[in-house]
């Protein structure tokens, strides 16, 4: 069964950058047919797409925080990660990492999620 | 990107059905698009339960009871869960989504199902 766990600061200051990783268990990156995606949600709010990757490196970014976002993989740590630019205040937010199956284009499974709250 | 609307809050007493809806704008065509359904407790990742495109095509989460069920309304433009025989259980924040081409998921607002 496949889990996904974000990890990372839960506090980052205003205007320095957001670093988040996703382990993946229980089954490889690297065997394909998943966008390995992030997802936000700010507090009390709905759910905000950052973006995703494929394992061979291709990715796709909300159009709103393209400037900002970067989506990098790891396969040898059966990883990947986000790192968003210049935050602030309006970056407080949960972040989820999620496998989106290719075929049905379901999201699931999902991470717990991490609080990030941008701060100083 | 396209927007969802969803009803901010809907409820419903324990055992009635509650109707949540989906509306896509104008320019989509809900016949075109898979709906699919989410559903996220306090605390927790949302949960996928459900897409629908027709009767024919469609596919339940694994675990997710039979009283969940998807459906469209092409007049309105709109897609729908309903929750039969609603339990306590059931009281959550729900979340439409669709594909659109060449871009990401986009999500519905959300609707806050209270089961009364």
């Amino acid at each position: 069964q496949v889990q996904l766990q974000e990890s990372g600061p839960g506090l980052v200051k205003p205007s320095q950058t957001l670093s988040l990783t996703c382990t993946v268990s229980g089954g490889s990156i690297s065997s394909g047919g998943y966008y390995w995606s992030w997802i936000r949600q700010h507090p009390g709010k709905g759910l905000e797409w950052i973006g995703y990757i494929y394992y061979s490196g291709s990715t796709y970014y909300n159009p709103s925080l393209k400037s900002r976002v970067t989506i990098s993989v790891d396969t040898s740590k059966n990883q990947f990660s986000l790192k968003l630019s210049s935050v602030t205040a309006a970056d407080t937010a949960v972040y989820y990492c999620a496998r989106v199956e290719l075929i049905t284009m379901i999201v699931g499974p999902w991470g717990q999620g991490t609080l990030v709250t941008v701060s100083s | 990107q396209p927007v969802l609307t969803q009803p901010p809050s809907s409820s419903a007493s324990p055992g009635e059905s509650a109707r949540l809806t989906c509306t896509l704008p104008s320019d989509i065509n809900v016949g075109s698009y898979n709906i699919y359904w989410y559903q996220q407790k306090p605390g927790s990742p949302p949960r996928y339960l459900l897409y629908y495109y027709s009767d024919s095509d469609k596919g339940q989460g694994s675990g997710v009871p039979s009283r969940f069920s998807g459906s469209k309304d092409a007049s309105a433009n709109t897609g729908i869960l309903l929750i039969s025989g609603l339990q306590s259980e059931d009281e959550a924040d729900y979340y439409c989504m669709i594909w659109p081409s060449n871009a990401s998921g986009v999500f519905g607002g959300g609707t806050k199902l209270t089961v009364l």
